[in-house]
């Protein structure tokens, strides 16, 4: 059974960079064609799709977000990451790391991980 | 961005009724070349992740019991829940993945009457 688990800080200074990485397991990040990708929920509030990669290193990102964000993949560890720039308060969200369903980019989710808070705080 | 919009935003239905969560899309879904619309649904419990219930509009995620079902074409679907459970009580999100970005409607809060 696939299973994504994210880690990384739960508390980010305002400008600084939010960094988390998903670890796949259960299945391989190179297998058939999925993208892998991070989604985010403010405390309270819906859901925002931030971008997805291929194990290649194709990347879509939500241009809202794409002046900030760089997703990458490590595929010796079967891992991706997700780097968010300039950080302020709105940023604080659950972030959720995700498999695609088809092999598209932005494509509707069937996995997801369960998620783990980072506060934007000083 | 294509935007989604849900209604209502809140929804109380009594243990077996029937609940009825509308999604509206700005633009159409509706993919001519293969007549598919590119609308999913999700479920979001308390402190989980959203799991998927619907795709293709209509199509159950393999383990969705069938008293869960989508309908709708082009800009205006619906999902309906008929004999409503007390584990039914989530959010409910609807989703395009038309174009990208992918964009969800704001959720519905669905609670037992």
């Amino acid at each position: 059974q696939l299973q994504l688990q994210e880690s990384g800080p739960g508390l980010v200074k305002p400008s600084e960079t939010l960094s988390l990485t998903c670890t796949v397991s259960g299945g391989s990040i190179r297998s058939n064609s999925y993208y892998w990708g991070w989604i985010r929920q403010p405390p309270g509030k819906g859901l925002e799709w931030i971008g997805t990669i291929y194990y290649s290193g194709t990347t879509y990102y939500n241009p809202s977000l794409k002046s900030r964000v760089t997703i990458s993949v490590d595929t010796s560890k079967n891992q991706f990451s997700l780097k968010l720039s300039s950080v302020t308060a709105a940023d604080t969200a659950v972030y959720y790391c995700a498999k695609t369903a088809l092999s598209s980019g932005w494509s509707f989710t069937d996995y997801w991980g369960q998620g783990t808070l980072v506060t934007v705080s000083s | 961005d294509i935007v989604m919009t849900q209604s209502p935003d809140s929804l109380a239905v009594s243990l077996g009724e029937r609940a009825t969560i509308n999604c509206k899309s700005s633009q159409s879904v509706l993919y001519s070349s293969n007549n598919k619309n590119y609308l999913a649904w999700y479920q979001q419990k308390p402190g989980q992740p959203p799991k998927l219930l619907i795709y293709w509009a209509s199509t159950r995620e393999s383990g969705v019991p069938d008293r869960f079902s989508g309908s709708g074409s082009g800009t205006d679907f619906t999902l309906t829940i008929s004999g409503l459970q007390a584990e039914d009580v989530a959010v409910y999100y609807c989703q395009q993945h038309y174009s990208s970005p992918p964009t969800f409607g704001q959720g519905t809060k669905l609670e037992i009457k």
